[in-house]
């Protein structure tokens, strides 16, 4: 069966400061990858996705990037964090094609000193 | 332009109660999909189900059912017998011929014991 790794599950950082948030996919080949910031006692918003390795679709404009430089690895990434980049963090894959439901991490709880 | 409306931010019912969660959606696609999400204190997302356009019957799963109805627009989730268990918030999330989910604002649960 498939599972989602992400960690860490908890990040204190200091605002400037550099991040990196690692989700990885098992069991499943060439899984379409989602990235997801929710804001406390907020929806979800979509940051980017993925369809393979190496193409990134960016949904928000923001000092977040992303990247997959493996089937199976997600990473999100900034060169100096803001205090807005606090929320929970998490990581989704899906089967591609359409209509094919998400799954999702554990999460990430990121704050911002 | 598509839009999912969760218009009960909170509820609060005693144990053993019926519950129903309200779902509203807009499309212009005659082709797409609903889902139901739960997200427990611990904070991961997990998938409950998915409804595609063409599917309206109801569906039952233990206490949980679902009534997809395409002429109100609706997709309304009931958990019948609440238990403390289900104390989360749940999300009702579109996703039509693009390619992201479409997600509502949430509805969080309070089960009392």
């Amino acid at each position: 069966s498939q599972t989602i790794h992400q960690w860490p599950a908890t990040l204190v950082q200091p605002v400037g400061s550099p991040l990196s948030l690692e989700c990885t996919v098992e069991g499943t080949s060439n899984p379409n990858l989602y990235w997801y910031r929710q804001a406390a006692g907020r929806g979800l918003q979509l940051l980017f996705y993925s369809v393979g390795i190496g193409q990134i679709s960016s949904e928000v404009p923001q000092n977040l990037s992303a990247s997959r430089p493996q089937d199976r690895q997600f990473i999100l990434s900034s060169k100096k964090l803001l205090l807005s980049d606090s929320g929970f963090y998490l990581c989704a894959w899906s089967l591609s094609g359409t209509g094919q439901p998400q799954h999702f991490g554990d999460g990430t709880r990121l704050s911002i000193l | 332009a598509q839009k999912v409306t969760q218009a009960q931010t909170e509820i609060s019912v005693v144990e053993k109660e019926d519950v129903t969660l309200d779902c509203v959606y807009e499309t212009r696609d005659t082709t797409y999909y609903l889902f139901w999400y739960k997200q427990p204190p611990s904070g991961e997302l997990v998938f409950l189900i998915r409804r595609n356009s063409f599917d309206e019957q109801n569906e039952i799963s233990g206490r949980y059912s679902w009534n997809f109805q395409k002429s109100t627009s609706s997709f309304n989730f009931t958990i019948t017998a609440s238990q403390v268990v289900d104390s989360a918030v749940y999300f009702c999330a579109l996703r039509d011929s693009n390619y992201q989910l479409i997600w509502g604002a949430g509805t969080k649960l309070i089960i009392k014991p």
